[in-house]
């Protein structure tokens, strides 16, 4: 029942770009484009999230494709602190909808090498 | 706020006895949510509350799995009795709401192994 798909990793050089990107064909009108991240033995957490307009905050950036059926995360300068399993999620902007539950795929996993 | 809190961290049990996860949420938040982690399965949703109401139970695996939020502080997961399969990584989230612009806190997990 995945409504998102992602390669299952990517390698990247310390500080360097990273972009890792997320298919989501069947995405409705409703549905945000969310991003967690788990570090080796933590739980996960909030990266970024967006709706159609593309987002920046302190940890990454969000570019949305014009069609919404596709998304890229991107870490603008990779630090070894960034290896970690992303999960690219979609979320229901209705409170009452039960898409709104956080439904976690395999996620990419992202090495970072010095 | 210290986040979300779980304990124990680690627990280690021999099959057939009970174990209780704890989980304190951060203050204010109406939605409480109960996950596991393992290799073969990934991160599942087992159950959710809202305002202390579980409101979806889908998720829990079986009857030996049981969930309570008797306030707003505090919650348990129980499993009785316990199975070398239910060893994994359980975690706890809050949110303000299940809308998808408001994010989910996690905890650091509590490590269970059943032997």
């Amino acid at each position: 029942d995945a409504k998102t798909t992602q390669p299952n990793s990517m390698e990247s050089n310390e500080e360097e770009p990273v972009h890792l990107p997320c298919n989501h064909s069947t995405i409705s009108g409703t549905d945000y484009i969310h991003w967690y991240r788990q570090l080796p033995s933590q739980g996960p957490e909030y990266v970024i999230h967006g709706l159609t307009s593309n987002v920046n905050n302190r940890m990454a950036s969000l570019a949305i494709a014009e069609d919404r059926k596709s998304s890229t995360l991107i870490l603008h300068r990779a630090t070894l602190r960034d290896a970690a399993v992303y999960y690219c999620i979609l979320r229901d902007v209705e409170p009452y909808n039960q898409g709104g539950k956080l439904i976690f795929g395999q996620g990419t996993e992202l090495s970072v090498k010095p | 706020d210290a986040g979300v809190i779980q304990s124990p961290r680690h627990e280690v049990t021999e099959m057939g006895q009970e174990v209780t996860l704890r989980c304190k949420p951060i203050s204010g938040h109406d939605y409480l949510f109960w996950y596991r982690q393992t290799m073969m399965r990934g991160l599942e949703l087992l159950i959710y509350f809202n305002n202390n109401v579980p409101i979806d139970d889908s998720g829990m695996p079986e009857d030996r799995f049981s969930a309570k939020m008797p306030n707003a502080s505090f919650s348990t997961l129980k499993i009785q009795p316990s199975e070398p399969r239910d060893s994994a990584v359980y975690f706890c989230a809050s949110s303000l709401s299940l809308a998808g612009v408001n994010e989910q806190y996690f905890g650091p997990g509590t490590r269970l192994t059943v032997t």
